[in-house]
This record gives structure tokens, C-alpha cells and sequence, in this order.
């Protein structure tokens, strides 16, 4: 089983200033991977960063890094150099890698950036 | 624009309507997903279709009917729901075996 913990429900931040979004796993699959998408209030799901369990490296994706730290169990997102745009809900999901292709989604953080 | 395309955007129907939901893709995925998400909370998976064969089914009540006509395509077919059935319907889809899902905008479904 996996489980996703988000504990910002919610982040306040001023423009162009980098944010950390938190997130902490729990899973039993040997091999799983890490997700962040990114859902503005008129609702598509936007894929962001991913994050192989395997990966020496942590995922850059423009302004987006995820900081995987295995052994904490955390992959937290950082945005860097934050934009009006960024403003939205923001969830972290698990996959793993055998059996079913479930993604398991955290409760979400509301991300507002203020100008 | 997302790469997946769903329609309509928005639905109104009445509880004894049949309606049915349309999800297309053309990226060459084999895998495609049914989630349903209430406000303020995160996607609830419903169905997964795998090289068009249901491969996950998460004890969803049988007014919620997926079709997988083929891998393009993926349908969810409405019919006598109920108030609590109102919410977002989001699509998705991915390489069989590999990450990442590419979710559609989502048809917000409200039942009256």
C-alpha cells in the first residue's frame, strides 16, 4: 500500500521568491515512482516533475526540482523564482511499479503568490 | 492544450438521464484511467484500462459504465446517478508500463 502526506494545507508567498512544497511517502514496492502535478482552479491536472525511486539524481524540470530524499521518505517540490501564475493547487502522488498502475494522491497544498 | 481531450466540459443532468463521457488521446498510450474528484479534495481513481481491457475496477457502483472502444478512446457511461455523483471527471492516460499520466481539463458533472 502507499500513502501520500501533505501538511501545508495551504502556502502564502511573494513574487519571485522560491517556494518548498512538502511531501512525505510511505510505500512497500521496491521500485515506485514520485510525482508533483499542479491543478489551477479551473481544474485540468498538470503534470510537473517525476522522480524514479532508482534515480541517483533529483528531477529538474525548469523552475520546478523535486529534492528526494530516499531515506527520509520525502520528496519535496521547490519552485524557483516564483510566478502570479504558479498560484494553485498543487498535489504529490506514488506509483509503484508492480501490480496495479493506481496513483495514490496526497491531500494537496494551496499555493497562492502574492505580487 | 492538453493532449488529452475530453468533452463536454460541462454536464447538467437530471437523475434519470443516460449521458456518457468522451476521453480521446493520440499519443500512442495503452493505458487509460477514469478518476473522479470532489472539491477541494484529491483524485479518486475509478477505472483503469490497459491495451483496452479493464484492468482495475475500484468497486465503482455500476451507474458509472467505461468503455474502451479502442486505444484512443475511452467512454464513461452515466446513467441514474445520484447528487453525490456530482463532481469532476478527470481522464487520463499513460505508456502501459511507464509514468507519467497525462490528465485532460476534466468534464465537471453536476447532477440535479
Amino acid at each position: 500500500a502507499q500513502k501520500i502526506t501533505q501538511t501545508q494545507p495551504g502556502m502564502f508567498v511573494q513574487e519571485k521568491e522560491a517556494v518548498t512544497l512538502d511531501c512525505t511517502y510511505d510505500t512497500s514496492d521496491p521500485s515506485y515512482g514520485l510525482f508533483w502535478y499542479k491543478q489551477p482552479s479551473s481544474g485540468e491536472m498538470i503534470f510537473l516533475i517525476y522522480q524514479g525511486s532508482y534515480d541517483q539524481q533529483n528531477a529538474t524540470e525548469g523552475r520546478y526540482s523535486l529534492n528526494f530524499q530516499k531515506a527520509r521518505k520525502s520528496a519535496n517540490l521547490v519552485i524557483s523564482a516564483s510566478q502570479l501564475g504558479d498560484s494553485a493547487m498543487y498535489f504529490c502522488a506514488t506509483r509503484g511499479f508492480q501490480g496495479a498502475q493506481k496513483l495514490v494522491f496526497g491531500q494537496g497544498t494551496r499555493l497562492t503568490i502574492n505580487p | 492544450d492538453t493532449e488529452v481531450t475530453q468533452t463536454p466540459k460541462h454536464l447538467v443532468m437530471g437523475m434519470t438521464n443516460k449521458k456518457s463521457l468522451k476521453c480521446e488521446q493520440h499519443m500512442g498510450h495503452r493505458a487509460m484511467y477514469w478518476y473522479k474528484q470532489k472539491a477541494k479534495k484529491p483524485p479518486e481513481l475509478m477505472f483503469v484500462y490497459s491495451y483496452e481491457k479493464l484492468s482495475i475496477n475500484e468497486s465503482v457502483p455500476s451507474r458509472f459504465s467505461p468503455e474502451c472502444p479502442n486505444s484512443s478512446l475511452l467512454n464513461l457511461h452515466l446513467h441514474a446517478l445520484q447528487p453525490e455523483d456530482s463532481a469532476l471527471y478527470l481522464c487520463a492516460s499513460s505508456h502501459a508500463s511507464s509514468p507519467p499520466q497525462h490528465f485532460g481539463d476534466g468534464t465537471r458533472l453536476s447532477i440535479l
